[in-house]
């Protein structure tokens, strides 16, 4: 059981350039989340999808797209980074919207935009 | 949903309990008290909740005070490996998702 995915572990782009972070879970969970943390703060919710076929805004959407590839999968896609982006991205999953909210989280990638 | 403060750090001694405080004046009747923690580097890891009773499990306990304006976590005997930021979050049980981090406190266990 490898838990939360997260491909790559680290990136470096030039601003304007796009990429996809992909994360995927292997625990049949209904939800998956996407978080962004800046240095000494705490995580921020960029977007999530509840269940397969969905996806809705978190906190902090802008500038960010997402993908519910299937169950397993979600990607978030930076179409044209910027330097605001650079970031560690968290991708979590839960069993579903409506539990406790225990989520699991995958190890992060580390985005910088140079 | 109602925000949290804790203290931005903190220090304890190995073997001793770490009692890690929240405040959460402005909690509603639906909303829950999470406690995860980071380990630096990783991505956060789920410790406890709790509605109003106060709660055990094999990672720590949970004491939430009679009013709910306020809890404490305690890892009863701590170890090196507890070195982390500890974020107390608050939230709805059936808003699934979004949890909303603070800056969290930044416990240090030291030998």
């Amino acid at each position: 059981n490898a838990g939360v995915t997260q491909t790559p572990k680290f990136q470096v782009l030039k601003t304007g350039q796009s990429m996809t972070l992909q994360c995927a879970q292997d625990m049949n969970h209904n939800s998956m989340y996407w978080y962004r943390q800046d240095p000494g703060m705490g995580l921020r919710l960029i977007y999530y999808s509840a269940s397969e076929g969905t996806t809705d805004k978190g906190e902090v959407p802008n500038g960010y797209n997402v993908s519910r590839l299937n169950k397993r999968e979600f990607s978030l896609r930076l179409e044209s980074a910027a330097p605001s982006q650079t970031s560690v991205y968290f991708c979590a999953s839960s069993e579903d919207i409506s539990s406790y909210n225990e989520q699991f989280f995958g190890p992060g990638t580390r985005l910088t935009v140079l | 949903d109602a925000k949290t403060t804790q203290p931005p750090s903190m220090d304890c001694a190995e073997g001793r309990a770490a009692n890690l405080p929240c405040n959460h004046s402005t909690i509603s009747g639906n909303e829950y008290v999470y406690w995860y923690r980071q380990i630096h580097s990783q991505g956060p890891q789920y410790i406890i909740h709790g509605l109003k009773n106060n709660e055990t499990n094999e990672m720590a306990s949970l004491i939430i005070t009679e009013d709910r304006k306020s809890s404490t976590l305690i890892l009863p005997h701590a170890t090196l490996r507890d070195t982390a930021v500890y974020y107390c979050i608050v939230g709805p049980y059936n808003q699934g998702g979004k949890l909303i981090f603070g800056q969290g406190t930044e416990l240090s266990v030291k030998p």
